[in-house]
């Protein structure tokens, strides 16, 4: 079975432009969960799909959105970037047993 | 809030040693705790998971256990090897909350050298 594949692995994009990922989560997983990864802060949480609905989301601003498509793959949307968003940014998937899988990862670097 | 601790930030150990990594967490009113591995610039890979009701998972040479109640876990890592260095990270599962919203801590950072 193909893990949790994030899409593209590394992205450099300039302050004000806007930057979508992408996140196919395992085969059978409806769940999909969004993070965010910085040396400051650590791992924090952003938003959680099931089923194409957002279950719980994260203390981000407005300018972060997600969503799920009818196949579990799911997209999140940063809008007008700032520098303090270069982070790794991670999708993991769950079968519904609390269990999280990870994919590698999307590296977005500012400028 | 919850919030999760991790002690040591970082270790550094021969290879051959038994280790022992640290998490504790605020609030006890938790659904489960995992245990992860990141390795650098990489995803986080799963190695333990305990659910609320249990005292302990074990997988291998990795022993985690979990006390609820004093709102503590430890990982135990047998006769360490230099592929076991990374980064390892505790995180919780609090009751009431949806299961893919973990709280986790900033994580151990470990090196065994040869």
């Amino acid at each position: 079975k193909a893990g949790v594949t994030q899409t593209p692995r590394y992205l450099i994009k300039t302050r004000g432009q806007q930057v979508t990922l992408s996140c196919s989560p395992i085969s059978g997983h409806r769940s999909v969960s969004w993070y965010q990864q910085t040396p400051g802060q650590g791992l924090q949480f952003l938003f959680e799909y099931f089923s194409e609905t957002q279950r719980n989301k994260g203390n981000f601003p407005g300018r972060f959105s997600g969503r799920q498509f009818s196949n579990s793959r799911s997209e999140m949307n940063v809008s007008t970037l700032e520098l303090g968003d270069s982070a790794l940014y991670l999708c993991a998937s769950t079968p519904g047993t609390g269990k999280l899988f990870f994919g590698s990862g999307t590296q977005l670097s500012v400028l | 809030k919850q919030e999760v601790t991790q002690i040591p930030a970082a270790l550094s150990v021969p290879e051959g040693e038994n280790l022992v990594l640290n998490c504790s967490f605020t609030d006890s009113a938790i659904y489960n705790l995992q245990w992860f591995r990141q390795d650098p610039g990489k995803g986080l890979t799963s190695l333990l998971l305990i659910q609320s009701s249990q005292r302990e998972q074990t997988s291998g040479r990795l022993n985690a256990s979990l006390d609820k109640s004093s709102g503590r876990s430890t990982l135990y890592i047998a006769a360490s090897q230099p592929g076991d260095s990374a980064t390892y990270l505790c995180a919780v599962n609090d009751r009431g909350s949806t299961l893919g919203r973990l709280y986790f801590g900033r994580g151990t950072q470990l090196t065994v050298w040869p």
